[in-house]
């Protein structure tokens, strides 16, 4: 697979469940990032997880961080029909400009 | 709060024609670039800029496409002479610059601007 390949493509759940999506990639990193894109609209920085952390919270988002399996996880607590959105992991591998790579993205139905 | 503004929302052109998307970054912020994605792929890179020149560029910022900051506010990116798969909503961003050598925020994406080839 390619740098920042998220799994699954598509999760279908009911409002209130948690989500959890997965993200690997191949090289190292200095950070990785999780964005949101509602259809159609701009990207939304959710989260940002350095290479030397395992783990962060904010709000109702949790990443986890595994540089020698080199994986990623985004965990949506109680999730609501406003979660709806395409989300992507992008890592972040260069010293210089933030040069991210993207990830195919996972596509999040909420459920009512 | 403060956001990436990107004109146009969408333009339509005829293969061959050139095209300047726009886009005003943040005013604090010194790094600018521009993402795009083609329908159902990922979003790529494409090119950064800072302090008046380009700092990197991807495979695909070819000698069609140019960046420009013409006036302190407006950044932009120029396709010279479009092609059909040039079609993709390509994004505008902005970030601080890293402090010791950390990248510790975001890029901040404009809405994008949908560009469709004829």
């Amino acid at each position: 697979s390619q740098q920042g390949e998220e799994d699954p493509q598509a999760l279908s759940i009911q409002e209130g469940e948690n989500a959890t999506m997965n993200c690997s990639y191949k090289t190292s990193i200095n950070n990785l990032q999780w964005y949101r894109q509602n259809s159609g609209r701009g990207l939304v920085h959710l989260i940002l997880i350095r290479s030397n952390e395992r783990e962060k919270h904010s709000g109702r988002l949790r990443v986890t961080l595994d540089t020698s399996k080199k994986s990623s996880s985004l965990l949506i607590t109680a999730s609501r029909a406003a979660d709806t959105a395409s989300y992507f992991c992008a890592t972040d591998a260069h010293q210089g400009a933030q040069k991210l790579v993207f990830g195919q993205g996972t596509r999040l139905t909420i459920n009512p | 709060e403060p956001e990436v503004t990107q004109t146009p929302s969408h333009q339509v052109t005829q293969m061959g024609q050139e095209v300047i998307l726009r886009c005003v970054p943040i005013s604090n912020h010194l790094y600018f670039y521009w993402y795009r994605q083609i329908l159902g792929q990922k979003v790529e890179f494409l090119v950064s800029f800072y302090n008046n020149e380009i700092s990197e560029k991807s495979e695909i910022f070819d000698d069609q496409f140019s960046v420009e900051r013409p006036d302190g506010s407006n950044f932009t990116l120029k396709i010279r002479s479009t092609k059909l798969e040039d079609s993709a909503m390509y994004f505008c961003a902005s970030s601080v610059p890293p402090r010791q050598g950390f990248w510790n925020g975001e890029l901040f994406f404009g809405e994008g601007s949908r560009l469709t080839v004829l």
